[in-house]
């Protein structure tokens, strides 16, 4: 069954904005992660966040927790071209299933 | 991404066809999965092997049949397809219990 559900299904914005992803998730969880899949590609590990945690950075991404809401949001600032790219949010690994959400289609025009 | 290697990259088969994807991983990882992503679908865990024993089948046709040699391969063999089977498939590995997997590129299927 579906973990995660990103918001929203797609965004568009101009190079250099900010661009906000949220991600909604149905059962308490250890962690949750963030992965990027460009065009056709695998998907690239980007961030891990723990239950335990509320806001983590990575270089020019920022997530945060929420898991009285079940919610998570990815912040990518100043986005650039190569930014564009699916991003899904994951729950669970090790010793549990990966279960991913159906995604947010991120374009960045320049 | 050169860690994880998936060959072929694009396959088209008829129904009728046999064929195997293949999956190799160069990080010394000891477990391994195969993923399904069709389109407008969050991803599928097909098959999980751990210390290259399945540890994992969720609820996949036999059509579909896995093969895990050693920690490093890992094979999907394709028979009799269907049409709805045309995804990209995707291999993964994962250390221990690290969160964390690493992707292959996937391979295209189309199924004629």
């Amino acid at each position: 069954s579906q973990q995660g559900e990103e918001d929203p299904q797609a965004l568009s914005i101009q190079e250099g904005e900010n661009a906000t992803m949220n991600c909604s998730y149905k059962t308490s969880i250890n962690n949750l992660q963030w992965y990027r899949q460009n065009s056709g590609r695998g998907l690239v590990h980007l961030i891990l966040i723990r239950s335990n945690e509320r806001e983590k950075h990575s270089g020019r991404l920022r997530v945060t927790l929420d898991t009285s809401k079940k919610s998570s949001s990815l912040l990518i600032t100043a986005s650039r071209a190569a930014d564009t790219a699916s991003y899904f949010c994951a729950t669970g690994g090790g010793n549990e299933k990966l279960t991913f959400g159906t995604g947010t289609r991120l374009t960045i025009i320049p | 991404e050169t860690g994880v290697t998936q060959t072929p990259r694009h396959l088209v088969m008829g129904m009728t066809n046999k064929k195997s994807l293949k999956c190799e991983q160069h990080l010394g990882h000891n477990a391994m999965y195969w993923y399904k992503q069709s389109a407008k679908k969050p991803l599928e865990l097909m098959f999980v092997y751990s210390l290259e024993e399945r540890v994992e089948n969720n609820s996949v046709p036999s059509r579909f049949s896995p093969e895990c040699p050693n920690s490093s391969h890992l094979f999907l063999h394709l028979h009799t397809l269907q049409p709805e089977d045309s995804a990209l498939y995707l291999c993964a590995s994962s250390q221990g219990n690290s969160y964390e997997q690493y992707f292959g590129p996937g391979t295209r299927l189309t199924v004629t």
